[in-house]
């Protein structure tokens, strides 16, 4: 059963334009939020995080936004350049009382920025 | 400062064989992670280690096994490989083990086993 949902499997966004990428999740014990950006060949790239004691954090063109009732989370990026076409994915994590669970990945969002 | 570094970056296995791959984290990070990623699973939390110790660990047989070091470099050994392993291995650090740290994830070690 997957945990972390990324419904969409590819997101086409013409440069310059809003990208979102959404991921929903089903655990309501994941506090920690992550957004990865990840080449071919290359390892996952730390983008942008979110505790779930927050609704919206910026970084930049980067911003997430949190709604733990609806337990969705989504990923904007503003203006969309060509360097941004990647697979992006959404991860979580819970912690309990025995300490930090490893990372609960979706399966990835493909976003393709078109000139 | 230096990222994740993983090595070796490719390998080739056969049935049967172990394989060890080795990680060594960010200066400074004391907490070593690792992953698989493939095409059907996408990408899943094998274990983590924190000062020597192991922390976490998920879903995987105990064929996959690791340690970490006291200069906190780690190695994950996959003895009597299968064709299934055939995976992308990748290895994820932070400064400490907690619900808030980010993990920086290295390159990757891809694993064939024929």
């Amino acid at each position: 059963d997957q945990q972390v949902k990324q419904n969409s499997p590819s997101l086409s966004v013409q440069e310059g334009r809003i990208s979102i990428l959404n991921c929903d999740y089903t655990n309501s014990m994941f506090d920690y939020f992550l957004w990865y950006k990840k080449y071919p060949a290359e390892g996952p790239t730390f983008l942008i995080s979110i505790s779930s004691i927050k609704d919206k954090n910026e970084d930049g063109r980067f911003t997430v936004f949190l709604n733990k009732s609806a337990k969705h989370l989504s990923l904007h990026i503003v203006p969309s350049q060509p360097g941004d076409s990647a697979v992006y994915f959404c991860a979580a994590r819970a912690y309990s009382g025995g300490g930090a669970d490893g990372l609960t990945f979706g399966k990835g969002t493909h976003l393709i920025i078109q000139p | 400062k230096a990222g994740v570094t993983q090595t070796p970056r490719y390998l080739i296995k056969t049935r049967g064989q172990q394989v060890t791959l080795s990680c060594s984290p960010i200066s400074g990070h004391r907490s070593v992670s690792w992953y698989q990623q493939t095409p059907g699973q996408g990408l899943q939390f094998l274990f983590e280690y924190f000062s020597e110790t192991q922390r976490n660990k998920g879903n995987f047989p105990g064929r996959f096994s690791g340690r970490q070091f006291s200069n906190s470099r780690s190695e994950m050994n996959v003895s009597t490989l299968e064709l299934g392993d055939s995976a992308l291995y990748l290895c994820a650090s932070s400064l400490n083990t907690g619900g808030m740290e980010t993990q920086y994830f290295g390159p990757g070690t891809r694993l064939l086993v024929l």
